[in-house]
């Protein structure tokens, strides 16, 4: 079975700084997906970012980007210019190529420091 | 246009009933998911519906659990016999297969439930 490890419960940052949220996980399959999840007080799950492991560039939305590393396993979430908005936990998720299997990391409590 | 949306927002029941939980998903998903998040963890993938079928139900925790979805759309999640461990956010999330939106989960705002 996947396992996704988020080594992190908690984060804070500066507003206006840089921060970077860790993930590994482990898989015999090649191909395969990677996300990001945000899930603010409100409960409301929202996709943050994706990554198609067959892809070698990372992928990059906006302050949002990723540092994928197939080979180590590794599928970390960088966050510039941070925003009080950005005060959430976040779940890193990897999704089987079958579409019928997705394993959640235990999230990282991220707090946005005014 | 409308998001998926679930129904209770929240339950409190006693142990031993039965409580059902909906999820209507976005229009024209054909993928439904069902999560379990117990307080301060993380998502527990249940099941994966593709279309009205269920491939693998290994995800649900007992046969206290079971799921059922009709018309391609609405799904229920029925928990028999709560137990006390049964309390949890339970979270589903649909996605429309194929093409470049693949594997994009978008989610409701979860049923929290609380067996007393």
């Amino acid at each position: 079975a996947q396992t996704v490890t988020q080594s992190q419960p908690e984060m804070s940052v500066q507003e206006a700084e840089t921060v970077t949220l860790s993930c590994t996980y482990d898989t015999s399959e090649n191909n395969y997906y990677l996300f990001w999840y945000k899930q603010p007080p409100s409960r409301q799950m929202i996709l943050v970012i994706r990554q198609e492991a067959y892809k070698q560039q990372n992928a990059t939305e906006n302050r949002f980007s990723v540092n994928f590393q197939k080979a180590a396993k590794s599928f970390s979430l960088k966050i510039s210019d941070s925003q009080l908005g950005d005060t959430a936990m976040y779940f890193c998720a990897f999704g089987s190529n079958t579409g019928n299997q997705f394993y959640f990391g235990t999230g990282t409590s991220l707090t946005v420091i005014p | 246009g409308a998001g998926v949306s679930q129904s209770p927002s929240n339950k409190v029941t006693e142990k031993g009933k039965d409580v059902e939980l909906r999820c209507d998903p976005i229009s024209g998903h054909t993928a439904l998911y069902w999560y379990r998040q117990r307080l301060g963890q993380g998502l527990e993938f249940l099941i994966y519906f593709q279309g009205n079928s269920a491939p693998d139900k290994s995800g649900l925790p007992s046969d206290r659990f079971s799921a059922e979805r009709t018309g391609e759309s609405v799904s229920t999640l029925t928990i028999q016999r709560t137990q006390q461990e049964d309390s949890a956010v339970y979270l589903c999330a649909s996605s429309l297969l194929g093409g470049q939106l693949f594997y994009e989960q978008y989610f409701g705002p979860g049923t929290r439930l609380t067996v007393t």
